[in-house]
């Protein structure tokens, strides 16, 4: 178990419709990453917070937005769903942001958009 | 733009004999290469990481090979087990940190008894 706690486990949804994902990083970290893992992208960084504030944005679409609140967690909220948009979603955990940090990851949000 | 190359896409490998699975990156900025474990319906899990500055790391039965001027690392797991059935992903970053990790597309290995 990383400590990091994803909610919903899956989730099933219709095109054009708008979901939100949670994560509740592990005790005292203070970054959270999103990923989103799909068959045919592979593994792809879509943003990081670090203690409220972004950081860095991947490849994430202007349909897709996240927010770090002040208790740490993170929401990713994915609008105007495609059938595309499918795909496994992961938030990881770090205490810190910079040389040798390491992530751990949540066990992912499956998101199947029908 | 790929920047992570990974091979092969799946391996099969006997138990007690060494799996390998190698990656190439393009980017010369890139100097953070770690290397993720993961089992169906969990999150990757931070197996094994290193620095340009040192050709070989070793952690248990994990190593990690470096060839800077070929741009090219590998993981070397040694006397394989079922329990490392798994799929495997490098990674690279710049500023040695984890923040917007470029991940390969995973190998997945399995060891037969």
């Amino acid at each position: 178990d990383s400590g990091v706690t994803q909610t919903p486990k899956h989730l099933i949804t219709a095109t054009g419709q708008r979901v939100t994902l949670r994560c509740s990083p592990r005790s005292g970290d203070l970054s959270v990453y999103w990923y989103q893992q799909s068959l045919d992208q592979g593994l792809q960084f879509l943003i990081h917070y670090y203690n409220g504030e972004e950081r860095a944005k991947g490849n994430i679409l202007e349909r897709f937005s996240a927010q770090q609140f002040p208790d740490l967690h993170s929401e990713l909220n994915l609008s105007s769903l495609e059938l595309g948009d499918s795909a496994l979603y992961f938030c990881a955990s770090s205490t810190s942001w910079g040389i040798g940090e390491k992530l751990f990851f949540g066990s992912g949000t499956q998101l199947s958009v029908l | 733009q790929q920047q992570v190359k990974q091979s092969p896409q799946s391996l099969i490998v006997q138990k007690g004999g060494i799996s390998i699975i190698n990656c190439a990156y393009e980017n010369t900025a890139f100097d953070y290469f770690p290397w993720y474990q993961q089992f169906p319906g969990k999150g990757p899990a931070l197996l094994i990481a290193i620095r340009p500055d040192v050709s070989e790391k070793k952690e248990g039965r994990f190593t990690i090979s470096f060839n800077k001027s070929a741009k090219q690392f590998s993981l070397h797991i040694m006397d394989s087990q079922p329990g490392d059935s798994a799929t495997y992903f490098c990674a690279a970053s710049r500023d040695g940190t984890a923040s917007k990790l470029t991940f390969g597309t995973g190998t997945r290995l399995q060891v037969t008894l």
